[in-house]
């Protein structure tokens, strides 16, 4: 089945940092990208959606100059925390589909990174 | 916009006995509905999906059915497993299209030896 790839599992950082998480289609090229961030025992919420070699689009409420999103290519999406503060501890999850062809593909996701900002 | 609502939170079984997890949702004009498995520190799982054009879909002990017109579906999982334990994600979308997944809020299951 699609696989997708997501890196690091786990980052420790300083506040003021910034951290950049990769995620990658393995066997499929991933046309769309969902950013999703879990808060512990609960489910998961949609941060941004990437479409390749465009802009992506911000759900409301989180700021696309703290969370910035490139999807530069079929197979890979980053996902960069800017001056990373405690607040931004989470685990951030991505997904992706292949839209190409007969747009019918489900949602395959990243194992997760779990992000501490001390 | 898409609701999905899911219940239990959490359920706790007996090995051996089924668990069954439903959904509602409140846009008629979904019609994509995925199930996910989410193990600790881990991301979800795709393990079943079902689109409206058919009422159930089963693979081995895992089955899902869907009824369009009150617009819930359920997941059943028959014979559970101690590895069967996690958090199950319901979702709607539509399918063929760029849109979103709307997720329910989770169950966690328990499997108890």
């Amino acid at each position: 089945g699609a696989v997708v790839s997501q890196h690091p599992s786990r980052v420790i950082c300083k506040s003021g940092t910034s951290v950049k998480i990769e995620c990658r289609s393995l066997d499929f090229q991933a046309t769309t990208m969902f950013w999703y961030r879990q808060f512990p025992k609960q489910s998961l919420m949609l941060m941004a959606t990437s479409n390749e070699g465009s802009k992506a689009t911000y759900e409301q409420g989180v700021e696309k100059d703290k969370f910035l999103i490139n999807h530069a290519s079929l197979t890979l999406s980053t996902l960069t925390v800017t001056s990373a503060h405690p607040e931004d501890s989470s685990f951030y999850i991505c997904s992706a589909r292949d839209l190409t062809g007969h747009y019918n593909s489900p949602l395959h996701f990243g194992n997760g990174t779990r992000l501490t900002v001390t | 916009g898409e609701n999905v609502e899911q219940h239990p939170s959490t359920l706790s079984v007996q090995e051996g006995d089924s668990a069954v997890i439903k959904c509602t949702y409140s846009d008629s004009a979904s019609n994509y509905f995925p199930w996910y498995k989410q193990e600790l520190g881990k991301g979800p799982q795709l393990i079943i999906d079902i689109r409206s054009n058919v009422g159930e879909k089963k693979d081995q002990r895992i089955a899902v059915t869907l009824n369009k017109t009150a617009k819930h579906f359920s997941l059943h999982i028959t014979e559970t497993q101690p590895e069967d334990s996690a958090v199950y994600f319901c979702a709607a979308s539509i399918w063929g299209t760029g849109n979103q997944f709307y997720f329910g809020t989770g169950t966690s299951l328990t499997v108890i030896p």
